[in-house]
């Protein structure tokens, strides 16, 4: 089992719709959770961090997270073309280290 | 703020060269440097973790030998690629992390290094 599960995708949605992306990690110690986009040929960005239970808003993005079920989540309101990219989901697993571990990514297409 | 930069954003180079790849946080003093690698349609795989001031520790199945890295001061590190092949060919990508109380990572923009 890899430490941290995402669907590869892709995950295609019309414009305007909510895109609803997926983790799954393996290490239920782990403390810190986050989403980075990349486009391609580029290097990831920070788009939110997640600590705690529950959901986390900001702009049209809201993580989601579920400890007890070791499942963390994206949704993309309002979604649009421009959001079309790889989202990599990261995790602090519980190993001491500061070191993130990262899902292979779910590549994203918005559908203009 | 939390800007990484990288130096070069590309390199090509002869097989059997070195290649020194920057890595430079602008706006904070980075604690710990980490180093990746990405294949194409591939994730980013850790190679090292830097600490400014001591060795950096390598990922299992990373030679530290061939992938020389130096955290030299809190704004700068560096990594350099010996006796590069072609099957290192890569987008190598830095992050940094601001401080002891964050986990979050801010990466470089990458260098993609093409050897041939």
């Amino acid at each position: 089992q890899k430490e941290v599960e995402q669907n590869s995708g892709p995950l295609s949605v019309p414009e305007g719709a909510i895109a609803s992306l997926n983790c799954t990690y393996s290490d239920r110690g782990s403390q810190s959770f986050f989403w980075y986009r990349q486009y391609s040929g580029k290097s990831p960005e920070l788009i939110m961090s997640i600590y705690s239970n529950g959901d986390k808003e900001d702009g049209r993005f809201t993580a989601q997270l579920n400890k007890a079920s070791q499942y963390v989540s994206l949704l993309i309101r309002d979604s649009q073309p421009s959001d079309s990219a790889t989202y990599l989901c990261a995790v602090r697993l519980d190993t001491g280290r500061r070191a993130l571990t990262f899902g292979s990514g779910t590549r994203l297409q918005v559908q203009p | 703020g939390a800007v990484v930069s990288q130096h070069p954003s590309w390199v090509i180079c002869k097989s059997g060269t070195s290649v020194k790849i920057e890595c430079r946080s602008l706006d904070f003093q980075a604690t710990t440097m980490f180093w990746y690698r990405q294949f194409p349609k591939q994730s980013l795989m850790l190679m090292a973790t830097s600490n400014e001031g001591s060795k950096a520790t390598y990922e299992q199945g990373v030679e530290k030998d061939k992938f020389l890295i130096n955290h030299a001061s809190l704004t700068l590190s560096t990594l350099t690629v010996t006796s590069a092949h072609p099957e290192d060919s890569s987008f190598y990508i830095c992050s940094a992390i601001s401080g002891t109380s964050t986990d979050t990572q801010y990466f470089g923009p990458g260098t993609r290094l093409t050897v041939l």
